[in-house]
């Protein structure tokens, strides 16, 4: 059982360049998320799926967009990447009352 | 705006010995809250949620709920190094039906050998 899977793990980018991170579950969960991690700022919410064909901005939703390809799927784009999305980008899925999220490993991106 | 806030830390406790880690949040109206256990380069993991005043005991874990004054609490006994990480504290909004979860920035706890 895999759980939430994020791919890639690692990425360096270079300023202005675009592109998609990509989550997936297999736990039949409703809801997904994309958070940013940085030092000192704790988890940020970026957009989150309540349930497939409906996503929302979430606290830093600026520079971002996100598809919900189905309900296994929800992939975030950076379309022109700049040095203030280095971070480390985690989703995640829940069931539909946003109890108990369940992580992916995460990807650690440097935007240089 | 809805915030959850921990002190960072760290804080050091010797094995065996019992961590009380704590949270305040501002958002009088959240229903539910959860604790997270975050090891240094990997994701969080859910390790206690708790829902009603008072305790809820899971194994050596137990979390503390006073929604009057609005704190939350994790208490860790018999503390092993294998427990040193980050534990961030998250609340559930108060919104009817759906809500998201707002984090604090996590407090990082060492157990020395």
């Amino acid at each position: 059982n895999a759980g939430v899977t994020q791919t890639p793990k690692f990425q360096v980018l270079k300023t202005g360049q675009s592109m998609t991170l990509q989550c997936a579950q297999d736990m039949n969960h409703n809801s997904m998320y994309w958070y940013r991690q940085d030092p000192g700022m704790g988890l940020r919410l970026i957009y989150y799926s309540a349930s497939e064909g409906t996503t929302d901005k979430g606290e830093v939703p600026n520079g971002y967009n996100v598809s919900r390809l189905n309900k296994r799927e929800f992939s975030l784009r950076l379309e022109s990447a700049a040095p203030s999305q280095t971070s480390v980008y985690f989703c995640a899925s829940s069931d539909l009352g946003g109890y108990g999220y369940t992580f992916g490993s995460g990807t650690r991106l440097t935007v240089v | 705006q809805k915030e959850v806030e921990q002190n960072s830390g760290p804080l050091s406790v010797p094995e065996g010995a019992i961590a009380s880690l704590n949270c305040t949040y501002s958002d009088r109206g959240s229903q539910s809250f959860f604790w997270y256990r975050q090891y240094s380069g990997k994701s969080p993991e859910l390790i206690m949620s708790i829902y009603s005043n008072g305790d809820q005991e899971d194994g050596r874990f137990t979390a503390q709920l006073n929604k009057a004054s609005q704190y939350v609490s994790l208490l860790i006994r018999d503390s092993q190094p294998s427990d040193s990480a980050t534990y961030l504290c998250a609340a559930r909004g108060s919104n009817s039906g759906y809500s998201t979860l707002t984090f604090g920035k996590g407090t990082m706890l060492l157990v020395s050998p």
